[in-house]
C-alpha cells in the first residue's frame, strides 16, 4: 500500500514563526502536492512538484514556499506564520505522468493553529 | 474554471444503494471527473474517476451523463463505513478543483 506520512498531526505556532511541514511518501512517486482544507472551502492547492527541485504554484501560493530536495520528501514552509494560515494541511502524491489525471494518495493531514 | 455542485448532505439506509449527484455544467472537454471521500480525521481517499464512459471498480460505479454536465457516484450497498464526505472533483492539466462535498450519513 502507498503510504504518505506527515510529520505532525497537530501543530501550534505563534504569529511570525517560520513553520516547516514535512511530507514523505514511500512509493517512489514523482508528483507531490500540498493542499489546505478549510470549512466551506474544500481543498485548495498550494504548490505541487513534478520532480526533485521542481515546483509549481497552485491556486493559493501566497505566504508559502516549498522544497523538494529528495524524491520522497516534499516540504511546505510558512516563512512568517499568520493567523489566517490556521488550517488543515494535506500532502498527496501520485505516479509520474498522472499528475492531476489519476489517483492521488493523501496523508492524514496536519492541523496547524497559529496564535 | 469549471466548478462542481453537490448537495450538502444525504442520508441512506445500510445495505441500500446510494446515488450521489454532481453537476459540472461548465466542464471542459479535457477535464476528468474524480470522486474522493474523506472520513473523519483522515485525508481524502480515492474512489473512482472517469472521462466520458461509465466506470466500475470494487468500491463504486461512476455514471457520466452523455453531455458530461453531470455525473453520479453509485455505492451499490451502503455500509456504516461508507459514512463520509464525498467530493466530486474536476481535474485539468495543472489543477484539481475540489468543491464542498456531500456529507453522507448511513443509518443502520
Amino acid at each position: 500500500d502507498v503510504k504518505v506520512t506527515q510529520s505532525s498531526r497537530y501543530l501550534v505556532k505563534r504569529t511570525g514563526e517560520k513553520v516547516f511541514l514535512e511530507c514523505v511518501q514511500d512509493m517512489d512517486h514523482e508528483n507531490m502536492f500540498w493542499y489546505r482544507q478549510d470549512p466551506g472551502l474544500g481543498l485548495r492547492l498550494i504548490y505541487f512538484s513534478y520532480d526533485v527541485k521542481m515546483k509549481e504554484k497552485g491556486d493559493i501560493p501566497e505566504g508559502y514556499s516549498v522544497s523538494r530536495e529528495k524524491k520522497e520528501r516534499f516540504s511546505l514552509i510558512l516563512e512568517s506564520a499568520s493567523t489566517n494560515q490556521t488550517s488543515m494541511y494535506l500532502c498527496a502524491s501520485s505516479p509520474w505522468g498522472t499528475g492531476f489525471t489519476y489517483e492521488q494518495y493523501f496523508g492524514p493531514g496536519t492541523r496547524l493553529t497559529v496564535t | 474554471d469549471a466548478k462542481t455542485t453537490q448537495p450538502n448532505s444525504m442520508e441512506s439506509n445500510e445495505e441500500e444503494p446510494v446515488h450521489l449527484p454532481c453537476n459540472h455544467s461548465t466542464i471542459s472537454g479535457t477535464d476528468y471527473i474524480h470522486w474522493y471521500r474523506q472520513l473523519p480525521s483522515q485525508g481524502p481517499e480515492y474512489v473512482i474517476h472517469g472521462l466520458t464512459s461509465n466506470v466500475n471498480n470494487r468500491m463504486a460505479s461512476l455514471a457520466i451523463a452523455e453531455d458530461r454536465k453531470s455525473s453520479t457516484l453509485i455505492l451499490h450497498r451502503a455500509t456504516l463505513r461508507d459514512a463520509a464526505v464525498y467530493y466530486c472533483i474536476l481535474s485539468g492539466n495543472n489543477d484539481m478543483r475540489f468543491g464542498a462535498g456531500t456529507r453522507l450519513t448511513v443509518k443502520p
